[in-house]
């Protein structure tokens, strides 16, 4: 079974801009969250989406935001880029159970310059 | 506000010996643990989870136990090979978001 794939796995961009990063989870499952990793905050939460629904979200300002397709695919979106949105971004799917193992994708590695 | 906490940022050990990985948590309502290992530039690999009304899981050489009065878990790794070197991650599962903690950066030495 394939893994979780995300889309881009680099991308540089500069501040003032907006990115939109790509997600595909493991085939049946219907929860993708995501998730920002740097070396000063770690792993957190951005935000899940169940059922093209948004169940979660974590404290991110408004300009990060998501979406998620029929077919489970999803995107996250950020708007005017700061330099401190440089980070790993990081997608998991898991089935559809609130608790349960989350699988990450490899993550794409964000640069704002 | 860390409700997931690795005091260890590293561990070192000699090929063979057992890994201890330590992780403590202040939020009760937590009932689902979990232990992800990650190298650089890569995501998290799910290792072992633990249910909250579970005090050890075992899966081969991986052994999650949780401590609720202590509000502790840890991860042992028995025997411990260079191939284990990694950064490991213990994590909260709330309602479906995963809480973090800083990591622990194991080193298994030859």
């Amino acid at each position: 079974k394939a893994g979780v794939t995300q889309t881009p796995r680099y991308l540089i961009k500069t501040r003032g801009q907006q990115v939109t990063l790509s997600c595909s989870p493991i085939s049946g499952h219907r929860s993708v969250s995501w998730y920002q990793q740097t070396p000063g905050q770690g792993l957190q939460f951005l935000f899940e989406y169940f059922s093209e629904t948004q169940r979660n979200k974590g404290n991110f300002p408004g300009r990060f935001s998501g979406r998620q397709f029929s077919n489970s695919r999803s995107e996250m979106n950020v708007s005017t880029l700061e330099l401190g949105d440089s980070a790993l971004y990081l997608c998991a799917s898991s089935l559809a159970l609130a608790e349960g193992e989350q699988f990450f994708g490899p993550g794409t590695r964000l640069t704002v310059l | 506000d860390q409700q997931v906490k690795q005091n260890s940022p590293s561990l070192s050990v000699q090929e063979g010996r057992i890994s201890i990985l330590n992780c403590d948590y202040t939020n009760s309502m937590f009932d689902y643990f979990l232990w992800y290992k990650k190298y650089p530039a890569e995501g998290p690999t799910f290792l072992i989870s633990i249910s909250s009304i579970k005090d050890k899981n075992e899966d081969g050489r991986f052994t999650v136990f949780l401590n609720k009065s202590a509000k502790h878990l840890s991860l042992h790794i028995v025997p411990s090979q260079p191939g284990d070197s990694a950064v490991y991650f213990c994590a909260a599962s709330q309602g479906g978001k995963l809480i973090f903690g800083q990591g622990t950066e194991l080193s298994v030495k030859p």
